[in-house]
């Protein structure tokens, strides 16, 4: 069975750090790309950063690019994003997002999801 | 970046009607485009892919057509279970982008 399970979320002010962690179990993690895809109170989804499945080609939104960093660790079946620098408008749910193929372009859309884990970033 | 735009934003329909729910793009984005289910509380949920391929587990009254730049998710009966807000995503190009979302709720 696919787990996901986020950590790492909290409670941070302007322009503060958190690196959330999230714990893979279920299957090959080593053979697939993994994403993160936010959520803001109330408002829609956006995709935030993607890693392939090797941790060495990354992707990010415009909005993070230079703040947040993703990385797989694929001997601890554990992805992470290190966000830096946060901002209010980074305030939302977190998703780990595992994609349901390992072959492009299935890498880019998401089968499985974590249950999330709250940043909040407020004074 | 490639724009998703969601028609309607709120669809109120009774169970067992029919529901179609539209998402265009800004730019083509052949057949990569996926659709999800999300209930309060929940994570999304993978109904369709590849603009037509249903994901494992999802029942046939789900249904998704389109390429290019039009796209549509049809529920052919909705069930109880059913109502809840649904997004379009493309995945077609970086970066990834979804679609506003659109709520269907009961009538």
């Amino acid at each position: 069975e696919v787990q996901l399970l986020e950590s790492g979320g909290g409670l941070v002010q302007p322009g503060g750090s958190l690196r959330l962690s999230c714990a893979a179990s279920g299957f090959t993690f080593s053979s697939y790309a993994m994403s993160w895809v936010r959520q803001a109170p109330g408002k829609g989804l956006e995709w935030v950063s993607t890693s392939a499945s090797d941790g060495i080609t990354t992707h990010y939104v415009d909005s993070v690019e230079g703040r947040f960093t993703i990385s797989k660790d694929n001997s601890k079946n554990t992805l992470y994003l290190q966000m830096n620098s946060l901002r209010a408008d980074d305030t939302a749910i977190y998703y780990c997002a595992k994609p349901y193929s390992s072959a492009v372009p299935g890498t880019r859309t998401f089968d499985f999801w974590g249950q999330g884990t709250m940043v909040t970033v407020s004074s | 970046e490639i724009v998703m735009t969601q028609s309607p934003a709120t669809l109120s329909l009774s169970p067992g009607e029919r529901a179609t729910l539209s998402c265009r793009a800004s730019q083509t984005v052949s057949g990569n485009l996926a659709w999800y289910q999300q209930k309060p509380g929940q994570a999304p949920r993978l109904l369709i892919y590849g603009a037509s391929t249903r994901a494992t587990g999802i029942p046939a009254r789900f249904s998704g057509s389109g390429s290019g730049t039009e796209f549509s998710l049809t529920i052919s009966s909705l069930q109880s279970e059913d109502f809840a807000v649904y997004y379009c995503q493309q995945y077609n190009n970086w970066p990834l982008t979804f679609g506003g979302g659109t709520k269907v709720e009961i009538k």
